[in-house]
Parts: C-alpha cells; sequence; structure tokens
C-alpha cells in the first residue's frame, strides 16, 4: 500500500525567506506525487506533479519540488515567500493499483511579515 | 470553462438525519471522486466513481454511499448521521484514460452534525 507522511503540521516563515514543506512517501511502485494547495475556504488546486520525467518539478506561483528515491522524499519548496502563500498545503500519491489517490495531513504554512 | 461545482455549500444536520451531497464534475471528465476532510486530520478517500460503476471505496462504513448518473454528475449520501461526519466534503473530477490522478476539486459541502 502506498502511503505520504508529512513532517510538521504547521510551518511559519518570514516574508521573503525560503518555505521547505517535507514529503515523505512509500510505494511499492514507482509513485507519481503531487502537491496541492488549499486557500482558506476552497477546495484544493494542483502546484506541481512529478510523473517520472524530471526529477526537479516546478509549479505555479515560483514553487518547485524535487523527487529523491533514494530518500523517498518530494519535499516543496519557493525560495522567497509572500503572504499570498499563506495557506494549507497537501502532498499526495497516486495508487492506481488501488485506484485512489492518498493524500497526507497537510501542512498549514503561515508567513510573518 | 465551469469546474468542479457542489452543493449545498453549507448545511446543518441533526443526529441520526440523512444527507445528499451533489458534484458536477468539468465537462468531458468522467471520473468523480468523494473525499471527507475532518478537522486536523486531512482528506480521506471516500469513494471513486468512472463511468457510473462505483471502482474503489475507503474505509468508511456503508451508511456511507453514493451514486454517478449518466450524465457522470454524482451524488453521496450519508444516513443516520454522527457528530464525527461533521467536515468539509470535497469532490473532484479527472479526464478519461488519465494516468497520473491529477484531480480537479471542487469547494466543497461543509456539512455541520448537531
Amino acid at each position: 500500500a502506498q502511503s505520504v507522511t508529512q513532517l510538521g503540521s504547521h510551518v511559519s516563515v518570514s516574508e521573503g525567506a525560503l518555505v521547505l514543506l517535507r514529503c515523505n512517501y512509500s510505494s511499492s511502485v514507482p509513485p507519481y506525487l503531487f502537491w496541492y494547495v488549499q486557500y482558506p475556504n476552497q477546495g484544493l488546486q494542483l502546484l506541481l506533479k512529478y510523473t517520472s520525467a524530471a526529477t526537479l518539478v516546478k509549479g505555479i506561483n515560483g514553487f518547485e519540488a524535487e523527487f529523491k528515491k533514494s530518500e523517498t522524499s518530494f519535499h516543496l519548496t519557493k525560495p522567497s515567500a509572500h503572504m499570498s502563500d499563506a495557506a494549507e498545503y497537501f502532498c499526495a500519491v497516486s495508487d492506481f493499483s488501488a485506484s485512489k489517490i492518498i493524500f497526507g495531513s497537510g501542512t498549514r504554512l503561515s508567513i510573518r511579515p | 470553462e465551469a469546474g468542479v461545482t457542489q452543493s449545498p455549500t453549507h448545511l446543518i444536520k441533526t443526529r441520526g438525519q440523512q444527507v445528499t451531497l451533489r458534484c458536477s464534475p468539468i465537462s468531458g471528465h468522467t471520473s468523480v471522486y468523494w473525499y471527507q476532510q475532518a478537522l486536523g486530520l486531512g482528506l480521506q478517500f471516500l469513494l471513486w466513481y468512472d463511468e457510473g460503476e462505483e471502482r474503489n471505496r475507503g474505509n468508511f462504513p456503508p451508511r456511507f454511499s453514493g451514486r454517478q448518473f449518466p450524465n457522470y454528475s454524482s451524488e453521496l449520501n450519508v444516513n443516520a448521521l454522527e457528530l464525527e461526519d461533521s467536515a468539509l466534503y470535497l469532490c473532484a473530477s479527472t479526464l478519461p484514460g488519465t494516468d497520473t490522478g491529477e484531480l480537479f476539486f471542487g469547494e466543497g459541502s461543509r456539512l455541520t452534525v448537531l
């Protein structure tokens, strides 16, 4: 079975600082990995996805993530945080052997002025 | 192009009642997923429908059920509501034949059970 673990339920950074949100996965087959963002009172929106092409994936709003098979990680980064980045971020793995997409528990990102 | 639409956006029920939530996928999408987002628990997979058939369900009791109609819209039914059913219920759709799992989400139906 596949699973996703997000380290840190809440991360707070200063505006302009580096954003690092951690995600580790478990999968018996090559995974498809995703980061989604959820702004307050909204549904989830895809930030970026890894589908076995380039290991460094660039997404919207300046975010990127690197697939590291040896570390079973897919951490999300952004060089310089903006106030508008405050939201909840979810890492997800596609598990088509079980026909479902599994989400992590989420990390709430706060930005300090 | 219209996104995934869900109704109602908010509703309040009491324990023991029944509720039906509705979802219209993006035009051309034939797969619909339902997730429960309870406070502090992330997204829990509920159901997956594709081409009118239930393809998979998560670890939820049978009082959670649903269906998909010929126009690919979907309903989620919850019977005998319990307090812990209070949550945001999210519907997502995806393109037919996709093998990447990219989901397009609606804004959810927030259910409060008193």
